[in-house]
């Protein structure tokens, strides 16, 4: 299994609080993924990174920031968090585009 | 952007069946992944394809690029093979990520 963890796995917080969850590999590859979901909509992509400093948004990005200071580490922060950001994110990494994603265990998210 | 389909959206067989799981894709590809998820569980790669067709044990994927269209193949289902499988299409260059079919919840009946 490629080395992918994220933290926390579960988080029950109030609408308004930020929130981070980090996504964390060992595994050196380049790119790196945020995607959230939902029952009735699948996965979809929020931010992903190319590299180091180098991210881009998705689908859907509002309310949703990243940063990326270290190839291992990729941050996802809800400045101020909403029951509709309610959810299970999951991070993916792949080494180069269009090869095959590895994702990590989940993150489910619970905004009061 | 590219719209995908799956069909079944649910899928009830009994075991030893031969199961086909349909996934349609709007635009042009440079790639297609089977994925799998359990209930409760991680996501799990089980096939990238562009052509043709892959084989691992009981699984078998084809993918034909002119008509926009992959099948997931399962012989011999088992009970252990109840999971949600998901399609997702690579469009361009792939960097930006994957765009994923809603799932068929797939349940094997002993």
């Amino acid at each position: 299994d490629a080395g992918i963890t994220q933290s926390p796995r579960h988080k029950v917080t109030e609408t308004g609080t930020p929130v981070t969850l980090r996504c964390h590999q060992t595994e050196n590859h380049r790119y790196m993924y945020w995607y959230r979901q939902d029952p009735g909509h699948g996965l979809r992509l929020i931010h992903y990174s190319y590299g180091v400093k180098d991210t881009d948004k998705g689908e859907v990005s509002d309310g949703y920031s990243v940063s990326r200071s270290k190839t291992e580490d990729f941050l996802l922060t809800l400045e101020s968090a909403t029951s509709s950001q309610t959810s299970v994110y999951f991070c993916a990494i792949t080494p180069g585009q269009g090869e095959t994603q590895y994702f990590g265990p989940g993150t489910r998210l619970l905004v009061l | 952007k590219n719209e995908v389909e799956q069909s079944p959206q649910n899928l009830t067989a009994q075991e030893g069946e031969f199961i086909t799981i349909n996934c349609s894709y709007s635009v042009g590809i440079s790639a297609l992944h089977w994925l799998q998820q359990h209930p409760g569980g991680g996501i799990v790669s089980l096939f990238m394809l562009s052509s043709g067709k892959k084989k691992h044990g009981r699984l078998i994927a084809t993918i034909n690029i002119q008509e926009k269209h992959s099948s997931l193949h399962i012989t011999a289902s088992h009970p252990r093979d109840s999971a949600v499988y998901i399609c997702a299409v690579i469009t361009g260059g792939g960097a930006d990520g994957l765009t994923f079919g809603k799932g068929t919840h797939l349940i094997i009946q002993p």
